[in-house]
């Protein structure tokens, strides 16, 4: 059973637009959603995480908001930059075993 | 502060062999956790460790098993290796307390021929 499910698979958007990733949880026990951002050959970095007693998070041009009665959560990345090209990961986690979407592949157009 | 480290980075073993992968995590944090990320099933939990217990286990054969020890630096191992067991295998370390927040590492590229 696949407990979040990620979409889309991938993704380009031109630079200066906003890429929107959506994810869909199951477990209601999930107290802790992260986003982690990777780059080939690199393992996952966080990116930015959000608690299920917030609605939205932002930091920088990376925004998470969080829907806990429809059980889904999105990232935004602001002004979408080529650097911003990489594959991103949501998850949802409860005392501390996590469970990960599987993956959007991000290409920002220059 | 030194990010998770992992060795080593590349490995190449044959079918039937066994392979151990060392993790060390950030100075204080006490859990270590070890994922398997291939293409097609993504980023899958084997197996956490917190003050060298095991705490929590994902659904994977006991081919696979871990350990940790008191330096918090932990251990994963596989025996009989398959060709399905080449992956990128990465260790996240964590405080281990109530908050959730994982750092990654780098991972060890393992290819089995």
């Amino acid at each position: 059973q696949q407990q979040v499910k990620q979409s889309p698979q991938s993704l380009i958007v031109q630079k200066g637009g906003i890429s929107i990733i959506n994810c869909a949880y199951e477990n209601t026990a999930f107290d802790y959603f992260p986003w982690y951002q990777q780059f080939p050959g690199k393992g996952p970095a966080l990116l930015i995480a959000i608690r299920p007693d917030v609605s939205e998070k932002k930091e920088g041009r990376f925004t998470i908001s969080f829907n806990k009665s429809a059980k889904q959560f999105s990232l935004h990345i602001m002004d979408s930059q080529p650097g911003d090209s990489a594959t991103y990961f949501c998850a949802g986690s409860n005392f501390n075993k996590f469970y990960f979407g599987s993956g959007t592949k991000l290409n920002v157009k220059p | 502060k030194a990010g998770v480290t992992q060795t080593p980075r590349y490995l190449i073993k044959t079918r039937g062999q066994q392979v151990t992968l060392s993790c060390s995590p950030i100075s204080g944090h006490r859990s270590v956790s070890w994922y398997q990320q291939t293409p097609g099933q993504g980023l899958q939990f084997l197996f956490e460790y917190f003050s060298e217990t095991q705490r929590n286990k994902g659904n994977f054969p006991g081919r696979f098993s871990g350990r940790q020890f008191s330096n918090s630096r932990s251990e994963m191992n596989v025996s009989t290796l398959e060709l399905g067991d080449s992956a990128l295998y990465l260790c996240a370390s964590s405080p281990g307390q109530s908050f959730n927040e994982q750092f990654f590492g780098p991972g060890t590229r393992l290819t089995v021929l």
